[in-house]
């Protein structure tokens, strides 16, 4: 089957820290990989997305690379800011995007 | 432009009630997608629609859910026969045919049932 397993939460970190938010996948096929993020009172955003094995997703500074070796999409940011609080989904879709599978979300509070 | 809207915003009903959530898509977006999002869980797939069609039902929990689609614009998310277990947040969302795999997200309807 399809699923996305991701750390748990919260994570609280102090600004300008490194961080890593886990995630791992079970696809059959070749999924499509993504990272959305929920700010406090707002909607779900894509915040970025790899498409195929090797592929880095950027934005705001984050990064996750598609590694199909060991099925993970870890997201990452070199210095996190108390702005970045939010919660973060790991999700993936399969080529014909009609289904995505989102994982639990992990809560990243930052403190000044 | 105007995102994802969804209505009602809230919703508090009596177990046993029907109840209808409403989508209104990014105009022009063909895809439209529905979610629940239970207390501290992960979104869990509902149903697709591509157009007013919906190839897969398979992620609707029950057979008191339904849903349509007119116009290949609004949906509307229908939960008959409400049980306590249905509350959750119910989130919407829309994607391009150009850009087919970036899902543009509503605000949410809170369903409480009591």
């Amino acid at each position: 089957g399809n699923s996305v397993t991701q750390m748990e939460g919260p994570v609280t970190l102090s600004e300008e820290a490194f961080l890593t938010i886990n995630c791992t996948y079970t696809a059959t096929g070749y999924p499509s990989l993504f990272w959305y993020v929920q700010y406090p009172g707002e909607g779900l955003q894509l915040l970025l997305k790899a498409t195929k094995a090797d592929d880095k997703g950027s934005n705001k500074g984050f990064e996750a690379t598609y590694r199909k070796e060991t099925t993970s999409f870890h997201l990452e940011k070199g210095s996190v800011q108390v702005s970045d609080s939010a919660v973060y989904f790991c999700a993936l879709a399969l080529y014909n995007f009609n289904k995505f599978y989102f994982g639990s979300g992990t809560k990243l509070n930052v403190k000044p | 432009g105007a995102g994802v809207s969804q209505s009602p915003s809230n919703k508090v009903t009596e177990k046993g009630k029907d109840v209808e959530l409403r989508c209104d898509p990014i105009s022009g977006h063909t895809a439209l997608y529905w979610y629940r999002q239970s207390l501290g869980q992960g979104l869990e797939f509902l149903i697709y629609f591509q157009g007013n069609s919906a190839p897969d039902k398979s992620g609707l929990p029950s057979d008191r859910f339904s849903a349509e689609r007119t116009g290949g614009s609004v949906s509307t998310l229908t939960i008959q026969r409400t049980q306590q277990e249905d509350s959750a947040v119910y989130l919407c969302a829309s994607s391009s045919m150009t850009s087919t795999d970036t899902q543009y997200f509503g605000p949410g309807t809170r369903l409480t049932v009591l």
